[in-house]
């Protein structure tokens, strides 16, 4: 069966960096879309992007324009999202997402991982 | 950018009572490219329709979806208590994907 397994919770400092990485099993790991999609604490879903793993072409919401990067491994069948320039409001549950097929539904979640933002 | 607006913001329902959900587009969403998701404490989104009325794997007959355009709706014709959690709708018409900001259906 399909799991997204992420990596653990993380605490940085605003301005800092965070990488977060969710490790695919159960599937062909290169033939389906990864998205990001985070939720800050209480709020709702929030779309950040995707990842084709086979060839690592992506596709950002204008709003993380230049401060997001999504890429994998796919030695290790993991893709990874780093965050830059983190400020308080980036404190939120980053979900990995593996896209259904091709058509941009989320059909199995990573567990989520939390990124906390405080000084 | 399709800003998905839902309603009500809450719902207090008793297990057994039928549910209506609504999820109105600020534009048309071609093609019907529209999801719904639940969301239970603790836990990631789950995947209930799409294409605005077709069930994803697994998912019971109870729950069905309609509309096209810009309004839509989920319906949960008999609340069972794993039913419980927040709702959210989806367009995957066009960068970016957005969502609704979400129903919470609590029990009463």
């Amino acid at each position: 069966q399909v799991q997204l397994v992420q990596s653990g919770a993380e605490v940085k400092k605003p301005g800092a960096s965070v990488k977060v990485s969710c490790k695919a099993s159960g599937y062909t790991f290169t033939g389906y879309y990864m998205h990001w999609v985070r939720q800050a604490p209480g709020q709702g879903l929030e779309w950040m992007g995707w990842l084709n793993p086979n060839t690592g072409g992506t596709n950002y919401a204008q709003k993380f324009e230049g401060r997001v990067t999504m890429t994998r491994d796919t030695s290790i069948s993991t893709a990874y999202m780093e965050l830059s320039r983190l400020r308080f409001d980036d404190t939120a549950v980053y979900y990995c997402a593996k896209d259904r097929k091709g058509d941009y539904l989320f059909d199995s979640w990573g567990q989520g991982t939390l990124v906390t933002v405080s000084s | 950018e399709i800003v998905l607006t839902q309603s009500p913001g809450t719902l207090s329902l008793s297990p057994g009572e039928r549910v209506t959900l609504s999820c109105r587009a600020s534009q048309s969403v071609s093609n019907s490219y529209l999801a719904w998701y639940h969301q239970k404490p603790g836990q990631a989104p789950r995947l209930l329709i799409h294409g605005a009325s077709s069930r994803a794997t697994g998912i019971p007959d109870r729950f069905s979806g309609s509309g096209s355009g810009t309004d839509f709706t989920l319906t949960i014709s008999r609340l069972e208590p794993e039913d419980f959690a927040v709702y959210y709708c989806q367009q995957y018409d066009s960068s970016p994907l957005t969502f609704g900001g979400g129903t919470k259906v609590e029990i009463k």
